[in-house]
């Protein structure tokens, strides 16, 4: 298994571009999410999925939309880039209800907005 | 939700055990107690979870007191390898409750 992907890796928008981050995973896990980590912070959650179909805002969503057409893919969307957006993205999965404990991780796709 | 309290830095000498604190003491009875890390510029890695028995698995243990206000992960032997920002982190088992990650401990193993 791959187990979560994330493309790109890294990323450089001009301020007010739009882009997608893209997630997928080969577990046939239920659950995705999205994260953003700033420099010296913890993780925040954007948005997440219980399945195909069904999205949901986490902490800090405004400024991207999500949808999950598939259940291996859960593909995060830059409205229009702000420098405010310059993070670090996680792409996480997880098995169904009562499972959420273990989540997996992607590598992260580092994203600078200038 | 509950929040955790975790120290911002520790350091641990490589061979020993090292031990990290977490206070969350407004913890709801539903809620477990979960532990992350993240090695540098990595994704978080899931460490141990626990409710209100003592946990040990293949990389940790996890020392939950009775009261449920206070928890301990236990590296029993830690390596360079294992200096990396730890989060500990409580939430519910229910549909849709992600997890929401502090500021956690940074721990540097030390030769």
């Amino acid at each position: 298994n791959a187990g979560v992907t994330q493309t790109p890796k890294f990323q450089v928008l001009k301020t007010g571009q739009s882009m997608t981050l893209q997630c997928a995973q080969d577990m046939n896990h239920e659950y995705m999410s999205w994260y953003r980590q700033d420099p010296g912070m913890g993780l925040r959650l954007i948005h997440y999925s219980v399945g195909a179909g069904i999205t949901d805002q986490g902490e800090v969503p405004n400024g991207y939309n999500v949808s999950r057409s598939t259940t291996e893919d859960f593909p995060l969307r830059l409205l229009s880039a702000a420098p405010s957006q310059t993070s670090v993205y996680f792409c996480a999965s997880s098995y169904g209800a009562g499972q959420v404990y273990e989540q997996y991780f992607g590598p992260g796709t580092r994203l600078t907005v200038t | 939700d509950a929040k955790t309290t975790q120290p911002t830095s520790m350091d641990c000498a490589e061979g020993r055990a090292a031990n990290l604190p977490c206070n969350h003491s407004t913890i709801s009875g539903n809620e477990y107690v979960y532990w992350y890390r993240q090695i540098h510029s990595q994704g978080p890695q899931y460490i141990i979870h626990g409710l209100k028995n003592n946990e040990t698995n293949e990389m940790a243990s996890l020392i939950i007191t009775e009261d449920r206000k206070s928890s301990t992960l236990i590296l029993p032997h830690a390596t360079l390898r294992d200096t990396a920002v730890y989060y500990c982190i409580v939430s519910a088992h229910n549909a849709g409750n992600m997890l929401t990650f502090g500021g956690g401990t940074r721990l540097m193993v030390k030769p």
